[in-house]
């Protein structure tokens, strides 16, 4: 089945520090990458929505310049929360799609991002 | 406004017992409803997905009914198994230029021995 990496898996870092995150693809080209948030308990909020060689499309509330997003492949998108700080933890995770309609999205395993 | 409501919010059940889950949604104009299973910690796993014109969807000891009139479905988990414990999220797909995802809350079961 499709198989979505996500990586790394957990962070842990101090205050201020811009954190990377990948999310690739590995045996099917993604159309379509879609970052995630869920806190604690919730259920995962939209944060943006990538195509591959295109800009982001981020949803209402969500920062484009705190939140950076790039789709420089088929295979693989990069979210960095750029000067985090603690109440940007949470644990975020990416899915990927073939196509939009009614492909699935596959997801990744998410992210657990800890700011201190 | 578009929303997905499940039921319940949470569930314990002892194991090889069987256990439904619903979901009730106002998503216009729909395109597919997906069930998922989320382990703690994880991402989610697609269980199933139904378009308009499906009425029952089995994967193993899942299976998912819809009714597009009523706009409800169910997740029915059959001789449940402790690694059954997890959050099972039901999302609606809706046929808009984006496809975006809209997802309930989920409801999280336990299975116990």
């Amino acid at each position: 089945g499709a198989v979505v990496s996500q990586h790394p898996s957990r962070v842990i870092c101090k205050s201020g520090t811009s954190v990377k995150i990948e999310c690739r693809s590995l045996d099917f080209q993604a159309t379509t990458m879609f970052w995630y948030r869920q806190f604690p308990k919730q259920s995962l909020m939209l944060m943006a929505t990538s195509n591959e060689g295109s800009k982001a499309t981020y949803e209402q509330g969500v920062e484009k310049d705190k939140f950076l997003i790039n789709h420089a492949s088929l295979t693989l998108s990069t979210l960095t929360v750029t000067s985090a700080h603690p109440e940007d933890s949470s644990f975020y995770i990416c899915s990927a799609s073939t196509a939009s309609g009614n492909q699935p999205q596959h997801f990744g395993d998410g992210t657990r991002l800890s700011i201190l | 406004k578009n929303q997905v409501e499940q039921s319940p919010q949470s569930l314990i059940i002892l194991e090889g017992k069987n256990c439904t889950l619903q979901c009730n949604y106002t998503v216009s104009p729909f395109s597919n409803l997906r069930w998922y299973k989320q382990d703690t910690g994880r991402g989610p796993v697609s269980l199933t997905i139904m378009t308009f014109s499906e009425n029952t969807k089995s994967n193993g000891r899942y299976t998912a009914t819809l009714d597009a009139d009523t706009k409800q479905s169910s997740l029915h988990i059959t001789a449940s198994q402790l690694s059954d414990s997890a959050s099972y999220i039901c999302v609606v797909s809706a046929k808009d230029s984006s496809y975006k995802l809209i997802f309930g809350s989920g409801t999280r079961l336990l299975v116990r021995p």
